[in-house]
């Protein structure tokens, strides 16, 4: 049971350039999230899935696109990078249920020069 | 929207000792979660608790909905409790959201 795994872990853009940002979960998990973490700052929430085919947008979704097509994968797409959008960002799943455990990957270090 | 604010944003310990870390926000939430993040980067869930008390093992949380505060308690502290502390909360109709606070970041040594 590998639980949430992020890839890459590392990745240095330029300005304009696109990339997708990978997650995958092997817990049947229903919820999954993307957050970005900036310096001194908690998480925040850029987009959510309640279920493979269904998204919805968090506090901060402008600059990403993201889409579930299956219950394991919930990839980030960052269209035309900005170095806004430099930070690290995790990836989280759970059951449903906001009382239930959430589960996070050990983050993507992105960098947009 | 909803507000969370986290104190004291540092905290350095001896090993052994006790401490509290607040968190306050300005509306009623359903869902409040303390989470774990130690020095190298990984989140950790603590808890669950809009409301009451919890404990597990040496961390104990208490949540007063009616009064917007909830408080993680550490006791006899180790090195690994190290890391930032961090505060979450939904607000009513929007469990599916989660809005943190800034963060209680520790420092414990030997």
């Amino acid at each position: 049971n590998a639980g949430v795994t992020q890839t890459p872990k590392f990745q240095v853009l330029k300005t304009g350039q696109s990339m997708t940002l990978q997650c995958a979960q092997d817990m049947n998990h229903e919820y999954m999230s993307w957050y970005r973490q900036d310096p001194g700052m908690g998480l925040r929430l850029i987009h959510y899935s309640v279920g493979a085919g269904i998204t919805d947008q968090g506090e901060v979704p402008n600059g990403y696109n993201v889409s579930r097509s299956t219950t394991e994968d919930f990839p980030l797409r960052l269209l035309s990078a900005a170095p806004s959008q430099t930070s690290v960002y995790f990836c989280a799943s759970r059951e449903q249920g906001a009382q239930e455990t959430q589960y996070f990957g050990p983050g993507t270090r992105l960098l947009v020069l | 929207g909803i507000q969370v604010e986290q104190s004291p944003p540092d905290l350095i310990l001896q090993e052994g000792a006790n401490s509290t870390l607040r968190c306050n926000f300005s509306d009623s939430v359903n869902n409040l979660q303390w989470f774990h993040q130690n020095p190298w980067g990984q989140l950790i869930n603590l808890f669950y608790i809009p409301s009451g008390t919890k404990q597990n093992g040496r961390l104990s949380a208490t949540t007063v909905a009616t009064e917007r505060y909830s408080l993680l308690y550490i006791s006899s502290s180790q090195t690994t409790d190290s890391g930032v502390y961090f505060c979450a909360v939904s607000p009513p109709g929007g469990y599916n959201k989660l809005i943190f606070g800034a963060g209680t970041r520790l420092a414990v040594h030997p």
